[in-house]
């Protein structure tokens, strides 16, 4: 069936550096996928999407790029925030979304 | 425009009882699906349903919980006989029908222990 690998955590990074969080995925013909982030206590919002191959979903300074040929979807940011510390959440699908299995992100002042 | 509301936020069972989780999706929209996250583990598809309809109910254990989305009212998640296992947070998210229907909205979860 369809799966989602993320990237280990926790991730911690200080303000203003460069954020890469890896994913990829297995999935029989080209899902959507997207980029879920949940800060602490809350649910989660969707920080961007793309749905084909070559697609960019970006959003509040992150960007991901659908990679069919390396059936990849890494997140990146060029200069992360305090305020971006939370847990990164990569999915794909359409109306049964598997999820990878999150990476925490601290980011220190 | 209210975002998905879900209730209780916090619900605390003991074994043997029922947990009933209630899930009132975005206004507009039709589709409603249910997850669940256990500690540090990712969400895991439970079950997607329209009005009155349940439309893949593939990632539902097969004792013990049941899901509706009744024509009026919101959708309810119930699961009879709680055991210990049952603890994690079950979110709900909704998406409008049509092409958008890739996008779900998810509300802020309900946190149940079981006692």
């Amino acid at each position: 069936g369809d799966s989602v690998t993320q990237m280990e955590g926790p991730v911690t990074l200080s303000e203003e550096a460069f954020l890469t969080i890896n994913c990829t995925y297995t999935a029989t013909g080209y899902p959507s996928l997207f980029w879920y982030v949940q800060y602490p206590g809350e649910g989660l919002q969707l920080l961007l999407k793309a749905t084909k191959a070559d697609d960019k979903g970006s959003n509040k300074g992150f960007e991901a790029t659908y990679r069919k040929e390396t059936t990849s979807f890494h997140l990146e940011k060029g200069s992360v925030q305090v305020s971006d510390s939370a847990v990164y959440f990569c999915a794909l699908g359409a109306q049964k979304l598997v999820f990878g299995q999150g990476t925490r992100l601290t980011i220190n002042p | 425009n209210a975002g998905v509301m879900q209730n209780p936020r916090h619900l605390v069972r003991r074994r043997g009882q029922e947990a009933r989780l209630r899930c009132s999706p975005m206004k507009g929209h039709s589709h409603v699906y249910w997850y669940r996250q256990l500690p540090e583990e990712g969400l895991k598809f439970m079950v997607y349903l329209q009005k009155e309809n349940i439309i893949d109910e593939s990632g539902m254990p097969k004792e013990r919980f049941s899901a509706e989305f009744p024509k009026e009212g919101p959708s309810i998640l119930r699961i009879q006989q709680v055991v210990r296992g049952d603890s994690a947070a079950y979110f709900c998210a909704s998406s409008p029908p049509g092409a958008s229907r890739d996008e779900q909205f998810f509300g802020p979860g309900t946190r149940l222990t079981v006692l």
